[in-house]
């Protein structure tokens, strides 16, 4: 099983939204609205932000938000915060009893 | 409070065995679906065993036949047995509840959702 592939680095300044992609295949994020999103924070362990595509977990700030289409999926986060400075990876189901994560993209906050 | 609490990571020499322990509390392992997840230093995280609350389990093909998952309900811990040990496996092991899949009053066996619960990780160093 192959990772789901992501930007390596994406960037933006305070207030403004950016998008991050994640592309899979039609055996995982294609075939399935089972796509989460994690921030991780040096050191730190992740943390759920996004799960089926577009759901919130409680306690997540509604600037963070997923969407799919066919193979892609892509998590917005818009009004961005220094806070937000962080490792982002996707992860999709794909079958069997399996998990793919994304390779992770790095996000800097100008 | 939930929280998960690995222990058990350390130096070992390749070809060697390690287990690997995740304590919980605030809910049930037994009841749960429980995955571990690694990440080598400086790379991004890969799925590495899930167990399912009736006790299926499963692996990713990079361990398979080298690591086995298993839990102590009377302790309400996770384990991952790590034999052969290679220096690939170098990594933070993180112990997770994944969810497993549920809609409209239907939950789906083995179709899993997201990792909603992390422990803080627990590294693993595999060299001579």
């Amino acid at each position: 099983q192959s990772a789901l592939t992501q930007p390596a680095s994406v960037s933006g300044s305070p207030g403004q939204s950016i998008t991050i992609s994640c592309t899979g295949t039609s055996s995982d994020v294609g075939s399935y609205n089972l796509v989460s999103w994690y921030q991780q924070h040096p050191g730190k362990a992740p943390k759920l932000m996004i799960y089926e595509v577009s759901k919130r977990p409680s306690g997540v700030s509604n600037r963070f938000s997923g969407s799919k289409s066919g193979n892609t999926a892509s998590l917005t986060i818009s009004g961005l915060q220094a806070e937000d400075e962080a490792d982002y990876y996707c992860c999709s189901y794909a079958g069997s009893s399996s998990v793919v994560f994304g390779g992770g993209t790095k996000l800097t906050v100008l | 409070e939930v929280q998960l609490v690995e222990t058990g990571g350390g130096l070992i020499q390749p070809g060697g065995s390690l287990r690997l322990s995740c304590a919980a509390s605030g809910f049930t392992v037994s009841s749960n679906y429980m995955s571990w997840v690694r990440q080598a230093p400086g790379k991004g995280l890969e799925w590495v065993s899930v167990i399912y609350s009736g006790g299926s389990t499963y692996y990713a093909d990079s361990v398979k036949g080298r690591f086995t998952i298993s839990r102590d309900n009377s302790k309400n811990t996770l384990y991952l047995q790590m034999n052969s040990l290679r220096a690939e496996d170098t990594a933070v092991y993180y112990c997770a509840r994944i969810l497993g899949y549920c809609s409209g009053g239907s939950c789906y066996r083995g179709v899993l959702d997201a990792f909603d619960i992390w422990g803080q990780g627990t590294m693993v160093t595999v060299s001579s």
